[in-house]
């Protein structure tokens, strides 16, 4: 079974500053998938960013980038230019592809609370 | 489009009692997904639909607990003879036969609250 692991309750970083969220997760598997959810309190869950494991190159999306280490089964979340609308939980997340499709089940980090402060 | 929808917002049950959560899932998204959010327990994974097949179950924390989805679409979790473990938010997610990772798109979710 896949584990995932955010070592980090919470976090506070000034509005334009930069902040990094970690995760670890333990698997077997050699291909699978790597999410960064975010979670306001609407409890929303918003989708963030994606890395696929047989890729590489690092995903980015506008102010937000990942440091995906496969070897050290390490999957950091970096915030760049922190505004205060990215106050929030945000989780890591974890699946395995299975050969259906259309999709299977994620495994969830326990989250960490960001704080943007003014 | 509309998102995924989920019914109630917020659901107050005496212990003992039944509950049922409703999902409306993004059309033509033929998978379906629970998950429970709880304080004790983070988030984990219920029960998983995929069209007409079987669904996957292997969530769900007992006996007390069932879902099913009609026409391969609304879904139903069911929680019967609530306790208060029980209490949690319930959250929905549909994904598509059209995205290769997978992508989940969840619902607001149902606050249950069990007294």
């Amino acid at each position: 079974a896949q584990t995932v692991t955010q070592s980090q309750p919470e976090m506070s970083v000034q509005e334009a500053e930069t902040v990094t969220l970690s995760c670890t997760y333990d698997t077997s598997e050699n291909n699978y998938y790597l999410f960064w959810y975010k979670q306001p309190p609407s409890r929303q869950m918003i989708l963030v960013i994606r890395q696929e494991a047989y890729k590489q190159q690092n995903a980015t999306e506008n102010r937000f980038s990942v440091n995906f280490q496969k070897a050290a089964k390490s999957f950091s979340l970096k915030i760049s230019d922190s505004q205060l609308g990215d106050t929030a939980m945000y989780f890591c997340a974890f699946m395995k592809p299975n050969q259906m499709a259309a999709g299977n089940k994620l495994t969830f980090g326990g989250g960490t609370r960001v704080l943007v402060k003014p | 489009g509309a998102g995924v929808s989920q019914s109630p917002s917020n659901k107050v049950t005496e212990k003992g009692k039944d509950v049922e959560l409703r999902c409306d899932p993004i059309s033509g998204h033929t998978a379906l997904y629970w998950y429970r959010q709880s304080l004790g327990q983070g988030l984990e994974f219920l029960i998983y639909f995929q069209g007409n097949s079987a669904p996957d179950k292997s969530g769900l924390p007992s006996d007390r607990f069932s879902a099913e989805r009609t026409g391969g679409s609304v879904s139903t979790l069911t929680i019967q003879r609530t306790q208060q473990e029980d209490s949690a938010v319930y959250l929905c997610a549909s994904s598509s036969l059209a995205y290769n990772y997978n992508e989940q798109f969840f619902g607001p979710g149902t606050r249950l609250t069990v007294l």
